[in-house]
This record gives C-alpha cells, sequence and structure tokens, in this order.
C-alpha cells in the first residue's frame, strides 16, 4: 500500500520569497510517479510538476521545482518568486506504475501575503 | 469542451436518496478515475477504468456504491441510500496514453445529504 504524508497544514510567504512544501511517502512500488497538484478555491485540481521515480533529475516547470530524495522517500516542492495567484491548497500525490491510480496527501494550504 | 466535464455541479439529496453523479472525458483519454474528497481532507481513490472496464474498484467503501463506464467515455457514479457521511466533492479525472501521463480532473460535484 502506498501512503503519502504532508506535515504542513499551512504556510505563508511573503510575495516575490521563496518556500518550499514538505512531502513525504512510502510505497513498495519499484515504479511509481509523483506529483504535485494545486487546488485553488474554484475546485479544479492543477497539475503543477511531476517526477518519474526511475529519473535522478530533479522536475523544474518554470518557478516551480522539486527536490527528490529517493532514498528518504522524500518529495517537496519549492516555489521561487511567489505571486499572488500561487495562494492554493497543494496536494502531494503518488502513482503507481501499472494503474497511476493516485494516492494523495492531506494538502498544504499556502497563502502569498501582498 | 477540451476538459472534463462533470455534472451536476452541485447536489443536494435527502438520506437514504439514490445520486447518479456524471463524468465526461477528455475525447480519446481511455484511463477514467474517480476520487472523493472530504471537506478539508485530501482526495480518496474510488474506482479505476481502462477503456470500459474497471481493473480496480478497491476505493469503493461499500457496496452502495458503484460506477460504470459506456463507449469509452461517459461514466456516472452511483450511491445507492445515501448516508450524511457520502456529503463531500466528487472528482473525476481522465488520461491519455501510458500511466507516467498526468490525470486531467474535473471540476468535481459537490453533494450534500441531509
Amino acid at each position: 500500500a502506498q501512503t503519502v504524508t504532508q506535515s504542513q497544514p499551512e504556510m505563508s510567504v511573503q510575495e516575490a520569497e521563496t518556500v518550499t512544501l514538505s512531502c513525504t511517502y512510502d510505497t513498495s512500488e519499484n515504479n511509481y510517479y509523483l506529483f504535485w497538484y494545486k487546488q485553488p478555491p474554484s475546485r479544479q485540481m492543477i497539475l503543477v510538476i511531476r517526477q518519474e521515480a526511475y529519473k535522478q533529475q530533479n522536475a523544474t516547470e518554470n518557478r516551480f521545482s522539486v527536490n527528490f530524495q529517493k532514498a528518504a522517500k522524500s518529495f517537496s516542492l519549492k516555489i521561487s518568486d511567489s505571486q499572488l495567484g500561487d495562494t492554493a491548497m497543494y496536494f502531494c500525490a503518488c502513482g503507481d506504475g501499472a494503474t497511476n491510480k493516485l494516492i494523495f496527501g492531506t494538502g498544504t494550504l499556502l497563502a502569498v501575503q501582498p | 469542451g477540451a476538459g472534463v466535464s462533470q455534472s451536476p455541479s452541485n447536489k443536494v439529496t435527502e438520506k437514504g436518496k439514490d445520486v447518479e453523479l456524471r463524468c465526461d472525458p477528455i475525447s480519446g483519454h481511455t484511463a477514467l478515475y474517480w476520487y472523493r474528497q472530504r471537506l478539508g481532507q485530501g482526495l480518496e481513490f474510488l474506482i479505476y477504468f481502462q477503456g470500459n472496464s474497471a481493473p480496480d474498484k478497491s476505493g469503493l467503501p461499500s457496496d452502495r456504491f458503484s460506477a460504470e463506464r459506456t463507449g469509452e467515455s461517459v461514466s456516472t457514479l452511483t450511491i445507492q441510500r445515501t448516508q450524511q457521511e457520502d456529503s463531500a466533492v466528487y472528482l473525476c479525472a481522465s488520461r491519455f496514453g501510458p500511466s507516467n501521463q498526468p490525470q486531467h480532473f474535473g471540476d468535481g460535484t459537490r453533494l450534500s445529504i441531509l
């Protein structure tokens, strides 16, 4: 069974600053994928970034990057140059290689302050 | 539209009634997923479809819950004899291609049981 843990229920950051959201996971799968999704008040789940477990290089997507530590089963998200529009709930998720059903953490509510 | 469409957007019903929730995935997406999100929590996996078959139903919480998919397109999630604990947002997602590809989510149906 897979589990995903997000230990920060809420975070706050000043506009233009950098913030890191933590995520740890546990899985018995050898082939799996990791994702960060953003959920603004509109309720829609928006993909932020994804990482394939077999790739050592950390994924980056514009202002978003991850620190993937496979041995430690850690997958943190770094947001640089935070913008007001980044205010949302952020969910870390792990998908198995066969079906990619996603197991989600409980989320981190990020507030970007002007 | 180009995205995953769910209907209704909101549904209020009395305890004990049956409800049907609908999901129209993105055209051509063969994989379809249903998740449940209780208030203030992360998403819980319910069921996964590949084409019209459901190889993974492990997340359905009880036999009151069922889902089907026809024509490798529309899916309906049915909850019979609704209970107050069924109140949640039900999200549908679809995916194209191999399992490392991201899931695209709809806006969900907010179900409230009185």
